[in-house]
């Protein structure tokens, strides 16, 4: 069976200031899908970013940033110069070869960015 | 374009009623999923819909839901006799294909009373 951690449940910052949110997974597949979504006070879960399990080089996308270690089975994300938008509810995800739709998502961190 | 709707935003029902909740997922995207997300909680996989073949309903939690998709488009999620706690806010995503990134749509918010 999958699982994903993600250890924080919440965290609060002031804009501007850097953060990272942290995610562990387990699975004994060797191919997999690992992916990091937005879900805004308004709800709609938004995608961010999905990464294959054989591509380990780390992302940036413009403040946003992750961080993906097989050796620690993690997948971290972090978000450079916080803004009071970036206020949310972030999820981790996991999904196996074959089905990267059947996805075992982590509880979530809830950031709150003060300004 | 448009992206994943679903209908009703909001639904209050009572305890033993049956409810119908629908999903518009984007157009010509052939895989459709359903999940829960209960308060405070992750997301809880229900069901997947890919083309033609068989749903997978691996995580329906009873025998209480069911979920349709006709034509290979829009789909209804259908809930029997409901319960207090079915009250979660009910999300729908579609993607390209099976292995492709899903997009959701804005849920259902489900109280059940």
């Amino acid at each position: 069976a999958q699982k994903v951690t993600q250890a924080q449940t919440e965290i609060s910052v002031v804009e501007k200031e850097d953060v990272t949110l942290d995610c562990v997974y387990e699975t004994r597949d060797t191919t997999y899908y690992l992916f990091w979504y937005k879900q805004p006070p308004s709800g709609e879960l938004v995608f961010l970013i999905r990464r294959n399990s054989f591509d380990e080089q780390n992302e940036i996308s413009g403040r946003y940033s992750w961080n993906f270690q097989k050796s620690t089975s993690s997948f971290n994300f972090t978000i450079t110069a916080s803004q009071v938008v970036d206020s949310a509810v972030y999820f981790c995800a996991l999904s196996l070869r074959g089905n990267a739709g059947k996805s075992t998502f982590g509880d979530g961190t809830t950031l709150t960015v003060k300004p | 374009g448009a992206g994943v709707s679903q209908s009703p935003s909001n639904k209050v029902t009572e305890k033993g009623k049956d409810v119908e909740l629908r999903c518009d997922p984007i157009s010509g995207h052939t895989a459709l999923y359903w999940y829960r997300q209960s308060l405070g909680q992750g997301l809880e996989f229900l069901i997947y819909f890919q083309g033609n073949s068989a749903p997978d309903k691996s995580g329906l939690p009873s025998d209480r839901f069911s979920a349709e998709r006709t034509g290979g488009s829009v789909s209804t999620l259908t809930i029997q006799r409901t319960q207090q706690e079915d009250s979660a806010v009910y999300l729908c995503a579609s993607g390209a294909g099976f292995t492709d990134t899903q997009y959701f749509g804005p849920g259902t918010r489900l109280t059940v009373l």
